[in-house]
C-alpha cells in the first residue's frame, strides 16, 4: 500500500504569517499534484511538479518537488483569508495503463483576519 | 461543457440496499477514477479505468462494483450498503498522456454525498 503523509493536518494562523505544507512518501512519483478543496466541492487543481528538483511559483505559493521525487512541499506567503481551505497532495503511479493517484490525507488551513 | 456530472447529489440508504452512482465527462479523456472521502481525511481511490472496457481495484474496492458503459460513463455500485459506505463519492477523469508534459489534471465532478443508516 502505498502512503502519502501529509503535515501538519492542521493548520490555524493568522493573516500576513508564512506556512509550509509538507507531503512525504516512500514511493516514487511519476507527477505530484497540490488541490485546494471547498466545503461541498471537488478538489481543483493548484499546480502539478514532474521534475525532481522542480520549484513552481503560482502569485504567493511556492510549490516544490523533491529531489528524488518522493516528497513536496507548499509555502503560502503572507497567507490571507482567501487562502483558507482544505489542501490536497496526490502522487501519480502508472498502473494497468493508466496513473493512478494517491493522496494526502489533507490540510485543513485556517486564515484568520 | 459541463466536465464532470455526478447524480445524484444527496443520497440515504438502509443498510442492505443497492444503489448505483452515475458519473459523465465530456472532456475526451480516457482515464477515470472513483473516490471516497471521509471525514478529517484524504480522497481514496476505489476504482479506476483506463479506458472504456478496463477497470481495475484501487485501495478500497471492497463492497463496491464499477461498470465503463462507454469512453463517457463510470459508474459505482453499492450492491448491498453497509454503513461503513456513508462518505462522500467524487468521480474524476484525466488524460493520463499528459503526465509527462506535467500538464496532467484530475477534474472532479461535485460528489455525491450518501448516508447508510
Amino acid at each position: 500500500t502505498q502512503l502519502l503523509e501529509q503535515s501538519p493536518q492542521f493548520l490555524s494562523i493568522q493573516e500576513g504569517e508564512n506556512l509550509t505544507v509538507y507531503c512525504n512518501s516512500s514511493s516514487v512519483f511519476s507527477s505530484l499534484q497540490w488541490y485546494r478543496q471547498e466545503p461541498g466541492e471537488g478538489p481543483v487543481l493548484l499546480v502539478t511538479v514532474v521534475t525532481g528538483g522542480e520549484v513552481k511559483k503560482l502569485k504567493r505559493l511556492t510549490f516544490q518537488f523533491g529531489d528524488a521525487r518522493k516528497d513536496s512541499s507548499l509555502h503560502i506567503t503572507a497567507a490571507q483569508p482567501g487562502d483558507t481551505g482544505l489542501y490536497l497532495c496526490a502522487g501519480a503511479l502508472w498502473s494497468s495503463g493508466t496513473y493512478k493517484y494517491i493522496f494526502g490525507t489533507g490540510t485543513r488551513l485556517k486564515v484568520l483576519a | 461543457n459541463a466536465g464532470v456530472t455526478q447524480t445524484p447529489k444527496f443520497q440515504v440508504l438502509k443498510t442492505g440496499q443497492s444503489m448505483t452512482l452515475q458519473c459523465a465527462q465530456d472532456m475526451n479523456h480516457n482515464s477515470m477514477y472513483w473516490y471516497r472521502q471521509d471525514p478529517g481525511m484524504g480522497l481514496r481511490l476505489i476504482y479506476y479505468s483506463a479506458s472504456e472496457g478496463t477497470t481495475d481495484k484501487g485501495e478500497v474496492p471492497n463492497g463496491y462494483n464499477v461498470s465503463r458503459l462507454n469512453k463517457r460513463e463510470f459508474s459505482l455500485r453499492l450492491e448491498s450498503a453497509a454503513p461503513s459506505q456513508t462518505s462522500v463519492y467524487f468521480c474524476a477523469s484525466s488524460a493520463a498522456e499528459a503526465v509527462l508534459r506535467g500538464a496532467d489534471t484530475q477534474y472532479f465532478g461535485p460528489g455525491t454525498r450518501l448516508t447508510v443508516l
